[in-house]
């Protein structure tokens, strides 16, 4: 079975600094994807940044960077200048294809608030 | 730009009742899966269609069921509701032909359906 830890509920930032989320998971596949999502209060889900497993580079999208570790198992998020539009739940998900089918599994979340 | 379409965007239904939810996915795209987020957790993979059948499902009951139509578009439809299926229902799209050969460039989410029941 799959399994994505997220063990911090909620976090603050001041707006312009730095914060990193971190993400652990748990898997026997060896190829995977994978991502952080956001949602804000529009509750609508929006990539932010995607990993491929087999890549050892870790994946950056502008201010937000990835550090992949895949012994260890954890996929964390850094958001550099953090912005006041930052601010929504953030959850760590990752993708296996399997069988032919793609099973996803996300994360419980972590709240992420930019304090201006 | 036509990402994913869900609705209604909120419902109100009494417990025992029926309800079903639309989805219409992105352009492109010819998969759609649906899942429940209950307040303060992450999404739960309910079941995802594909060429108009099930082909995969999470560990709900069989109240949860659901459709998918020539166009792609899909119903989730919940049966005999319970106060514990208030939730925010989300809808993702994806196309399996990149999944197929690997290349997963996750979802695309529609902004879901609020369901309260009481």
């Amino acid at each position: 079975a799959q399994t994505v830890t997220q063990s911090q509920p909620e976090m603050s930032v001041q707006e312009a600094e730095t914060v990193t989320l971190s993400c652990t998971y748990d898997t026997s596949e060896s190829n995977y994807y994978l991502f952080w999502y956001k949602q804000p209060p529009s509750r609508q889900m929006i990539l932010v940044i995607r990993q491929e497993a087999y890549k050892q580079q870790n994946a950056t999208e502008n201010r937000f960077s990835v550090n992949f570790q895949k012994a260890a198992k954890s996929f964390s998020l850094k958001i550099s200048d953090s912005q006041l539009g930052d601010t929504a739940m953030y959850f760590c998900a990752f993708i296996i294809n399997s069988g032919g089918y793609q099973k996803v599994t996300f994360g419980t979340g972590t709240k992420l608030q930019v304090i201006p | 730009d036509a990402g994913v379409t869900q609705s209604p965007t909120h419902l109100i239904k009494t417990r025992g009742q029926q309800v079903t939810l639309r989805c219409s996915p992105k352009s492109g795209h010819d998969t759609v899966s649906w899942y429940q987020q209950a307040l303060g957790q992450g999404p739960q993979f309910i079941f995802q269609y594909y060429e108009e059948e099930e082909r995969q499902r999470g560990n709900f009951p069989d109240r949860f069921s659901g459709h998918q139509f020539p166009n792609y578009s899909s119903e989730l439809n919940v049966n005999a509701l319970l106060l514990g299926d208030s939730a925010l229902y989300l809808c993702a799209s994806s196309l399996e032909a990149l999944a197929a050969r690997h290349f997963n460039y996750g979802y695309t989410f529609g902004s879901g359906t609020r369901l309260t029941v009481v």
